[in-house]
């Protein structure tokens, strides 16, 4: 069990366009989802946290109104990147928490989505 | 300020034994976890250590000693497909999980 899925695996947008993310829980309920990205040949950065029915907390540098998050359920979190730059080309990886769990930290992560912006 | 630091990179020979290591400084500790992470894709759970020794799970072993804030993964018989960025992360004071860099394991025939 733990399966979460992404989509889109890749997206090309063009710059000034906005592009919406999907992270899915299949198989169990995640209380806390997690978004990253990571630049090539880099560690994984933090961008915020998100738990459900609540607004997510963005980490130091990251523009809540550029990078959209929405945990609307237990099993669904979005992240949209509005009016994407070509800067903001990464891979964008989703992780979650199993709920129920508060003792266990590991994080279960989505396949990642690749994005282009042109 | 908080850090993790592991070798970028690393090279060992398809069969033998490749250790690799990761020191911490972080305010507080929770447990420490490695990644394997293949490229373009998404990291995938090796291990979690919050105790100090060693952890065994088949060809992969972790070990931790908190009082040196230290870790290292053991990889055994290694394979081809072994070949990745191997992350390790640790959970702060503030359950907050806190990235190495990653180290890129290259191994050849």
């Amino acid at each position: 069990g733990a399966v979460v899925s992404q989509h889109p695996s890749r997206v090309i947008c063009k710059s000034g366009t906005s592009v919406k993310i999907e992270c899915r829980s299949l198989d169990f309920q995640a209380t806390t989802m997690f978004w990253y990205r990571q630049f090539p040949k880099k560690s994984l950065m933090l961008m915020a946290t998100s738990n459900e029915g609540s607004k997510a907390t963005y980490e130091q540098g990251v523009e809540k109104d550029k990078f959209l998050i929405n945990h609307a359920s237990l099993t669904l979190s979005t992240l949209t990147v509005t009016s994407a730059h070509p800067e903001d080309s990464s891979f964008y990886i989703c992780s979650a928490r199993r709920q129920g769990s508060p003792d266990s930290y590991e994080q279960y992560f989505g396949p990642g989505t690749r994005l282009t912006v042109t | 300020g908080q850090n993790i630091d592991q070798p970028t990179e690393m090279t060992a020979t398809e069969g033998a034994i490749v250790q690799i290591n990761c020191t911490y400084q972080t305010s507080g500790f929770n447990g420490l976890f490695w990644y394997q992470q293949h490229a373009g894709e998404a990291p995938t759970f090796l291990s979690y250590n919050v105790l100090d020794g060693l952890e065994e799970k088949g060809r992969f072993s972790s070990f931790l000693s908190r009082s040196k804030g230290y870790s290292y993964l053991l990889l055994k018989e290694l394979q081809m497909k072994d070949s990745a960025s191997y992350l390790c992360a640790v959970i702060d004071s503030n359950y907050q999980l806190i990235w190495g860099a990653g180290t890129k394991l290259i191994i050849k025939p």
